[in-house]
């Protein structure tokens, strides 16, 4: 089973959607979460990182449910700049070394 | 402005040959890190280095070298004895390694492709 994982995807959706990217991950030792956002052929750039209690970034909302090990990610009112390639962060500490683990991505395209 | 600069953006390798990728960083980050992407594939961690004159192996060290002389810089050197160095490779930095809430923060990536 792969560390971190995520639906390749790609999700097709019209403007104005909402559309929802769920990630599972393995090691229950896992102690934070971050998804990143990545435009083709760049580099990834921090969207928001997954607290807890969930935790909400103007159309964008994340959470986490530590008991099934799955973190998710909401997109209301889709733009067409949101198409990109969104990843699955999870940060583990072993000993002192943080360790990110990063999912493969899913892909997002949003159509007029 | 603060930021992670790479360079070369793109970098073409021959047979045999060591090349070296540079990462320099205004942040005051401690912890710097080197990841290879390729293709359908996530990020893959191939050194990291939480504090000057320190770094550990990643996942995919084989093949790579690094240094860490500087707080600010942490350059990559792909020798010849990786068979398959074509790749996307991404610099990050975070301002203290051990501390797990801290994000990383990454450069804008050096292509490196083989002549």
């Amino acid at each position: 089973r792969k560390e971190v994982e995520q639906d390749p995807g790609p999700f097709n959706v019209p403007e104005g959607a909402t559309v929802a990217f769920n990630c599972t991950y393995s090691n229950s030792a896992s102690q934070s979460f971050f998804w990143y956002r990545q435009d083709c052929r760049k580099e990834p750039k921090l969207l928001m990182s997954v607290y807890s209690s969930g935790n909400e970034d103007g159309r964008f909302t994340a959470q986490l449910n530590r008991a099934s090990q799955y973190i998710s990610l909401l997109i209301r009112d889709s733009k067409l700049s949101d198409s990109a390639t969104y990843l699955c962060v999870v940060n583990t500490l072993t000993g002192t070394a943080s360790k990110l683990t990063f999912g493969t991505g899913t892909r997002l395209q949003v159509t007029l | 402005d603060g930021g992670i600069t790479q360079s070369p953006k793109y970098l073409f390798r021959k047979e045999g040959q060591n090349v070296t990728l540079s990462c320099e960083q205004n942040l005051n980050h401690d912890a710097m890190y080197w990841y290879r992407q390729d293709p359908g594939q996530g990020l893959r961690l191939i050194y990291y280095s939480q504090i000057v004159n320190d770094f550990q192996k990643g996942d995919i060290a084989e093949g790579y070298s690094v240094s860490r002389e500087k707080k600010e810089s942490f350059p990559l050197t792909v020798t010849s004895a990786q068979k398959n160095p074509t790749a996307f490779y991404l610099c990050a930095s975070s301002a203290s390694g051990p501390r797990v809430e801290q994000p990383q923060h990454f450069g804008d990536g050096t292509r490196l492709s083989i002549l």
